[in-house]
Order: structure tokens, then C-alpha cells, then sequence
């Protein structure tokens, strides 16, 4: 079955650490996306990349690194710079054939830092 | 400021009714606008979507109502059933202007039918 696969569901560090959580998709999206969820809030975009070895800042990048060296996955980073960095995570893709496409999200990964 | 409004944080409503969930825009230029279902400790799923060309689409159980000039969408599910218990996403999209594409997520509406 094709889908997004995010690991690990949960994730503990410690303050200072770096953080690398894993997205892979084999829907052949085009495009993927890194989104955060806090409690009452909506989903706010941090990275998106469109296409291979590119990727864009979305609203909150600050303290988030990205890489897309293959279309199948694009890893998120959180570093010791992000101030607030315990949150659910969310990978979501789409194809661009035509604009008019949802995203496919990923079942998320909690992340808690202490 | 808020693009994209959902101004009732939680919906209860009987099973077998209607359950009508609102958001809001300020955005003109949105031109593709959609609805997700959460359940708790998973991903959003795609529920629904409507083009700005149009102002109903219905899918099921599901009717999306979109008002341009009200810049008011709206979600219909009838008849509710307990297994829509969730937290429903509005989105919105403007392809050629500033958020490029990308979709800008409301605060969500969570959703309570009871048996």
C-alpha cells in the first residue's frame, strides 16, 4: 500500500540535542512538506520542498534543517536552536499534477524534549 | 493575523443530525479550499475539497459549502454518526500569490457526536 511513513511515533531528547525525524513516501509525490501541530493550534508549515535537492522556509523555519536528496524522503532536523521543539510533527506530500491536489499526511512523531 | 478561521473550537451535536462546521477566510485570492479529519495521536486525512469556481461539492455524507463574497465555507455531514468524532481542518490555497500554493490550516473544530 502506498503511504507516508514517519519514524519513529515517539521521540525523547534531552535539552541541547539535535533531533532528525524521518519521513518517506512511495506515492511518487512530487512535493513534501514538514508541518508542526501544537494543542489548539492549527498546522504550521516549516520546510516544503518541490523537488529534488530544493527546498523552502515555510512560516516557522527558525531552528528546523531539511534535506531532500532523494524524492522519496525528506528528513527534518531540530536543533538546539529551536526554543520550543516539543510538539507533534507531521509529514504530508502531494503530486503537482495540477494544482488543485490535497496532501497525504504521515500518522505524525511526538516529540518531547526535557 | 489569522487567514483561515475556525471561530467554534468544539461541536457537539446527536447522532443522526446534521453537524455543520464553519471557517471563515480574509483572503481574496484563495482559490482551492479543503477539509481534514484528525483523530487523535494520528495524521490528518483528506476529507473533502471545493475550487473557488464553485460553491458546492458533495461527496456522501459530506457537502462543502463555499460563499466567495461572504468569504464563508462551510462543512455538512449528514447524518452524523459517532465514528466522525474528530477534529476537522479547514484549508485554503492561493496558487498564484504569496503562500505559492501551499495550504494554510485553521485552528480546527472538534467534533462530538453522541449516541
Amino acid at each position: 500500500d502506498g503511504g507516508i511513513t514517519q519514524s519513529p511515533k515517539y521521540l525523547f531528547r534531552k535539552e541541547g540535542q539535535n533531533v532528525t525525524l524521518s519521513c518517506e513516501q512511495n506515492l511518487n509525490h512530487d512535493a513534501m512538506y514538514w508541518y508542526r501541530q501544537d494543542p489548539g493550534q492549527g498546522l504550521r508549515l516549516i520546510y516544503y520542498s518541490q523537488i529534488v535537492n530544493d527546498f523552502q522556509k515555510g512560516d516557522i523555519a527558525e531552528g528546523y534543517s531539511v534535506s531532500r536528496e532523494k524524492k522519496e524522503s525528506f528528513p527534518l532536523t531540530v536543533t538546539s536552536a529551536q526554543k520550543n521543539p516539543t510538539a507533534f510533527y507531521l509529514c504530508a506530500s502531494r503530486t503537482f499534477q495540477g494544482w488543485n491536489s490535497p496532501l497525504h499526511f504521515g500518522n505524525g512523531t511526538r516529540l518531547t524534549v526535557t | 493575523d489569522q487567514q483561515v478561521k475556525q471561530n467554534s473550537p468544539s461541536l457537539s451535536v446527536q447522532e443522526g443530525r446534521i453537524s455543520i462546521l464553519n471557517c471563515d477566510y480574509t483572503n481574496s485570492m484563495f482559490d482551492y479550499f479543503l477539509w481534514y479529519k484528525k483523530y487523535p495521536a494520528e495524521g490528518p486525512t483528506f476529507l473533502i475539497s471545493i475550487s473557488s469556481i464553485k460553491d458546492k461539492n458533495e461527496d456522501g455524507r459530506f457537502t462543502v459549502f463555499l460563499n466567495k463574497s461572504a468569504k464563508h465555507l462551510s462543512l455538512h455531514i449528514v447524518p452524523s454518526q459517532p465514528g466522525d468524532s474528530a477534529v476537522y481542518f479547514c484549508a485554503a490555497s492561493d496558487h498564484y500569490g504569496g503562500s505559492q500554493g501551499n495550504l494554510i490550516f485553521g485552528k480546527g473544530t472538534k467534533l462530538s457526536v453522541k449516541p
